[in-house]
């Protein structure tokens, strides 16, 4: 079980927006760590969306936003179009008693309708 | 921009040690960060740990017992061993690097699968 919780899935028409999930806790987004955003296509390496909470790498349409309140996180993708279907990914780092690392959340496909 | 690229054997039987290495052009080894991510058959991705350039490594807790990562600055590389592998471990790997703690992976490897079969 992933310390950074995502919905499975999630699907919108093109043209729509869909915003995507990222439920931590205390030991990670509530101490303060960034979240960061990948996209991940079949057959490729994963890709950076968002940094820091809400920066968007150079070469990244600004139909991807981000942001980060308490525990939570959100990706939000505007203008859904075909090229977009894919899985998402959160991830942040953690600290706690068990021992401190990087976490990623479960991922969410996203299926443009 | 930095680049890497993963090597190794494609296919380790249950109970042996599993050997990756990471090659990285474009940059030196002697900053950054240097990582190993994985990621099973159907599932999501999972950290498995990282390397400073001086060698000082955080691995993941759930892995921790049998995760090596180390890093040949002469050879501009980084390298994972899992020991006592079985049919879980079987995975896509890939090898990353990131600024720090609070960094996102900005380069990564293509991967390299790795299946645990008799």
């Amino acid at each position: 079980q992933s310390l950074l919780t995502q919905p499975p899935s999630v699907s919108g028409a093109p043209g729509q927006r869909v915003t995507i999930s990222c439920t931590g806790s205390s030991s990670n987004f509530g101490a303060g760590y960034d979240v960061h955003w990948y996209q991940h296509l079949p057959g490729a390496a994963p890709r950076v969306l968002i940094s820091g909470n809400n920066n968007r790498p150079s070469g990244v349409p600004d139909r991807f936003s981000g942001s980060k309140s308490g525990t939570s996180a959100s990706l939000a993708i505007s203008g859904l179009q075909a090229e977009d279907e894919a899985d998402y990914y959160c991830q942040s780092y953690d600290s706690s008693l068990s021992g401190s690392g990087v976490v990623f959340g479960g991922g969410t496909k996203l299926t443009v309708l | 921009q930095v680049q890497l690229q993963e090597s190794g054997p494609g296919l380790v039987k249950p109970w042996e040690t599993l050997s990756l290495t990471c090659s990285v052009s474009g940059g030196s080894i002697s900053s950054y960060f240097w990582s190993w991510i994985r990621q099973p058959p159907g599932k999501g991705l999972e950290w498995i740990g990282y390397t400073s350039y001086t060698g000082s490594t955080t691995y993941n807790p759930s892995l921790k017992s049998r995760i090596a990562i180390s890093v040949d600055r002469s050879k501009n590389q980084f390298s994972l061993k899992v020991t006592s592998v079985t049919a879980a471990d079987t995975a896509l790997y890939y090898c990353a690097s990131f600024g720090g703690y609070n960094s996102p992976f900005d380069n990564w490897g293509q991967g390299t699968l790795v299946t645990v079969s008799s």
